[in-house]
């Protein structure tokens, strides 16, 4: 079955800019979508079909997807983006949908 | 106002069933694919199963398969999780969620509900 690969935990100070990867097999043939979850919270669409944003989301969010490794980058990261990110993708080969593990922004 | 709203979870033992029900308003139901997804506690997001707009087609994660099964009525706008030979590692919040683009496959889920939550225990 296809997986995908995060790092628990990204960390970055006020105003910078945070990267998260998610990694998998041939990953850019494939369309990223990627969900933020504050805590108590349901699953919020940042970026989907690998750098489209939904309406409501800043565009300080932005994201890319080419070769084994997808990324959400985050510019001028605020206290309020502090949360767990989650990527995912559409596995065609087995029809089922795959989750990455999940990343932990931590805002210093 | 466009929104899922989940119910039926609740507080099962093993090997027991349980329905779960997921409401949806605001949008042309019948357009767009549903799914469940689950989050047991303290852990990451997990795909449980998906269903077409139309119905027609259904999917489920290696997980549950043969034990759970989607449905959906799209005259009431309302998809539906039949649980059977629950387990322990059942146990999670279950959230329905809806797919980005209508007439389309599962891939993006852009609206998702509160969830519910499903205890399996003894």
């Amino acid at each position: 079955s296809y997986v995908l690969t995060q790092p628990p935990s990204v960390s970055v100070a006020p105003g910078k800019t945070a990267r998260i990867t998610c990694g998998g097999n041939n990953i850019g043939s494939k369309s990223v979508h990627w969900y933020q979850q504050k805590p108590g919270q349901a699953p919020v669409l940042v970026i989907y079909y690998d750098s489209d944003r939904p309406s409501g989301i800043p565009e300080r969010f932005s994201g890319s997807n080419s070769a084994n490794t997808a990324t959400l980058t985050i510019n001028r990261v605020e206290a309020g983006d502090e949360a767990d990110y989650y990527c995912q993708v559409w596995d065609s080969s087995s029809d089922h949908v795959v989750f990455g593990g999940g990343t932990k922004l931590t805002v210093l | 106002e466009v929104q899922l709203l989940e119910s039926g979870g609740g507080l099962v033992q093993p090997g027991g069933s349980l329905g779960l029900s997921c409401a949806a308003s605001g949008f042309t139901f019948s357009s767009y694919a549903m799914s469940w997804v689950r989050q047991a506690p303290g852990k990451g997001l997990e795909w449980v199963s998906g269903i077409s707009g139309s119905a027609g087609s259904t999917y489920y994660a290696d997980s549950v398969k043969g034990r759970f099964s989607i449905s959906r009525d799209n005259s009431k706008n309302t998809v539906y999780l039949n649980m059977n030979s629950l387990r322990g590692e059942d146990t999670a919040i279950y959230y329905c969620a809806k797919e980005s683009v209508d007439m389309a496959t599962i891939d993006a889920f852009d609206l998702w509900g509160q969830g519910t939550m499903v205890t399996v225990s003894s």
